[in-house]
């Protein structure tokens, strides 16, 4: 079964830090640009960042620049979010999304359940 | 960066009605566009991809159209399990974006 499961949420007080994992399975991870997405409380996704599959591409959304790292382990199936200076409006879900390249056209076609990460003192 | 701006963000319909969700995009993405639905506590499902291509397992009451700029998706025949949250995003060119969101109420 294809999978993405995250993991490494939590609370955290302001200025404090993260790691937040996301396991794939049942698919050929390393052929994948990888990606990550927040929802805030009550509010619409906001796309994070992304990382090709070979980790020469990497972005990231103004918003998070500079504070925070994506990552990956192709050898172990693991994407990575390192999330440092937290801040009160980092506090969300937090999802992994596979990105989907076909002939047609892109779409982040698999995610992760999420995890919850709350900054708060 | 590139605004996607969905309308209406709220709508109330009934069974059986087609619904129409407008996603506007603030510059030509092309056909670079996907639509996701979600329901409280889950995470995201891929519905539509490249503007119009129905996502593997899709019911065929959904559907996609539009280029450029503006983009609809439709549900045909509303269903009960219909009731959600819809979002398109655009996959041309980083930043991606997220539209705010279309929130379906089943009447």
């Amino acid at each position: 079964e294809v999978q993405l499961v995250e993991s490494g949420g939590g609370l955290v007080k302001p200025g404090g830090s993260l790691r937040l994992s996301c396991a794939a399975s049942g698919f050929t991870f390393s052929s994948y640009s990888m990606n990550w997405v927040r929802q805030a409380p009550g509010k619409g996704l906001e796309w994070v960042s992304s990382i090709s599959s070979s980790r020469i591409y990497i972005y990231y959304a103004d918003s998070v620049k500079g504070r925070f790292t994506i990552s990956r382990d192709n050898a172990r199936n693991s994407l990575y979010l390192q999330m440092n200076s937290l801040r009160a409006e980092d506090t969300a879900v937090y999802y992994c999304a596979r990105r989907y390249s076909g002939y047609t056209g892109d779409a982040f076609d698999i995610w992760g359940q999420g995890t919850v990460v709350t900054v708060s003192s | 960066d590139i605004q996607l701006t969905q309308s209406p963000s709220f709508l109330s319909a009934s069974v059986g009605d087609r619904v129409t969700i407008t996603c506007r995009a603030s510059q030509g993405i092309s056909s670079y566009l996907a639509w996701y639905q979600q329901k409280p506590g889950k995470a995201p499902n891929l519905l539509i991809y490249a503007a119009s291509t129905l996502q593997s397992g899709v019911p065929s009451r959904f559907s996609g159209s539009g280029s450029g700029t503006e983009f609809t998706l439709t549900i045909s025949s509303l269903q009960p399990e219909d009731f959600a949250t819809y979002s398109c995003q655009q996959l041309n060119s980083y930043p991606l974006t997220f539209g705010g969101g279309t929130k379906v109420e089943i009447k």
